[in-house]
């Protein structure tokens, strides 16, 4: 089992391009959330998705953008990059119903925007 | 909405010893409170958890405790080992309810075993 699967693992981008980081899940969880992680902030929510088609907002969602076109995958985008956004991401998903709570994390996507 | 603070940020302690990390929350609704490890190049992983019904919850040499009048909860570690160096965060949220929980994470705790 794969589990949770990120792409690309690391990438180095110009200020300005536009950017998609990929999240791919084979537990058929029906949510699914992009956390970026910086040193001294700990993890930090910028979007979610409780199923296919809906997505919500979370604490850092600016500059950010998601979709979640079915159960499986859940893209996050940055349409302009700016070198705030430089951090690791990290997809995680869980089972809504009938699950212990526990959020099974991707192994993240380190982003550089020079 | 809910904020959690967790100290210490570095924790560096001999093979053997107790480690103690320790998280305060704000938002007395929040009932569900999580421990993650994250270990050098990976994902956080669920270590243990603890819902509010109860004080207390072991497993093995890893225990949580929790005050919710106080509002903060601990990890502690006993009889330390190597393995158990890492990045420790802890988290608080709503346990059911509306949508998905959406958890709040503290910043982090650098666990070092020194041997």
């Amino acid at each position: 089992i794969a589990g949770i699967t990120q792409a690309p693992t690391s990438q180095i981008l110009a200020a300005g391009r536009r950017m998609t980081l990929r999240c791919t899940q084979d537990m058929r969880h029906n949510a699914m959330y992009w956390y970026r992680q910086d040193l001294g902030l700990g993890l930090r929510l910028i979007h979610y998705s409780n199923t296919a088609g809906t997505t919500g907002k979370g604490e850092v969602p600016d500059g950010y953008s998601v979709s979640r076109a079915n159960t499986d995958d859940f893209p996050l985008t940055l349409a302009s990059a700016v070198p705030s956004q430089t951090s690791v991401y990290f997809c995680a998903s869980k089972p809504l119903a009938g699950g212990t709570g526990e959020l099974f994390f991707g192994e993240g996507s380190r982003l550089t925007v020079l | 909405g809910e904020n959690v603070e967790q100290h210490p940020s570095t924790l560096s302690v001999q093979e053997g010893d107790s480690a103690v990390i320790k998280c305060t929350y704000s938002d007395s609704a929040s009932n569900y409170f999580p421990w993650y490890k994250q270990e050098l190049g990976k994902g956080p992983q669920l270590i243990i958890d603890i819902r509010s019904n109860v004080g207390e919850k072991k497993d093995q040499r890893i225990a949580v405790t929790l005050n919710k009048t106080a509002k903060h909860f601990s990890l502690h570690i006993t009889e330390t080992q190597p393995e158990d160096s890492a990045v420790y965060f802890c988290a608080a949220s709503m346990w059911g309810g509306q949508g998905a929980q959406k958890l709040v994470f503290g910043q982090g705790t650098r666990l070092t075993i020194n041997p």
